[in-house]
């Protein structure tokens, strides 16, 4: 089973920040496979980015992700007061598994 | 408008059985996976298996299989996830969710959640 780990646990940010994200896997990832889903409290997840770096429907530009191989970035390039959630990688492969989370909250 | 609603909250005890359901809306239900995913309180999500209502098609994570079973009714566009005999370990939100098929990279992530059913077992 693939391990996903995520890094920073809490970024304290402010609005206007730049917010960088890290996911790591215990062995290589399909990029094709790499998924980011962002989660506020008492709601389901929401999928932010397919496939590494493909936006999902809906998903304001300043969000975007990247990388290959066993390092995943997501960036937030300018945070916005909604962006102050918990978000979660997720690789599809067998079994597909989710990262420990990262939680960005104001600073 | 494309939907998946889950049934309510439960609170059952140890060793009862229990099915919770998933009912999809505004798509065509069987053209798209249905997962079932387990959330643990203050944890990240875990990806417990994955229904194709078609044919049934069915996959477990091995950390669930034999623990679970996941059905569906395509005839009422409902996707199930059931426990024989519930733990107090048991105690979770689980969600469904929609994965597109085929092999392309929006087929590799869950497009549409539930709302959630949030299960809690008394020992």
């Amino acid at each position: 089973e693939i391990v996903l780990t995520q890094s920073p646990g809490t970024l304290s940010l402010s609005p206007g920040e730049r917010a960088t994200l890290s996911c790591r896997a215990s062995q290589s990832v399909s990029s094709t496979s790499l998924a980011w889903y962002q989660q506020k409290p008492g709601l389901a997840p929401r999928l932010l980015i397919y496939g590494a770096s493909t936006r999902a429907t809906g998903i304001a530009d300043r969000f975007s992700g990247s990388g290959s191989g066993t390092d995943f970035t997501l960036t937030i390039s300018r945070l916005e007061a909604e962006d102050f959630a918990v978000y979660y990688c997720q690789q599809y492969g067998r079994p597909p598994t989710f990262g420990g989370g990262t939680k960005v909250e104001i600073k | 408008e494309v939907q998946l609603v889950q049934s309510g909250a439960e609170v059952k005890k140890s060793g009862e059985s229990l099915k919770i359901s998933c009912k999809g809306s505004g798509y065509s239900f069987t053209s798209f996976w249905i997962g079932w995913v387990r959330q643990m309180p203050g944890k990240g999500p875990e990806w417990m298996g994955i229904i194709y209502p078609f044919d049934s098609d069915t996959r477990y994570s091995p950390s669930f299989q034999g623990q679970v079973t996941i059905s569906a009714d395509k005839s009422i566009n409902t996707a199930y996830l059931q426990w024989s005999s519930l733990k107090a370990s048991d105690t979770a939100m689980y969600y469904c969710a929609r994965k597109p098929p085929g092999i392309a990279a929006a087929s590799y992530a869950f497009d549409v959640w539930g709302q959630g059913t949030m299960l809690t077992v008394s020992s």
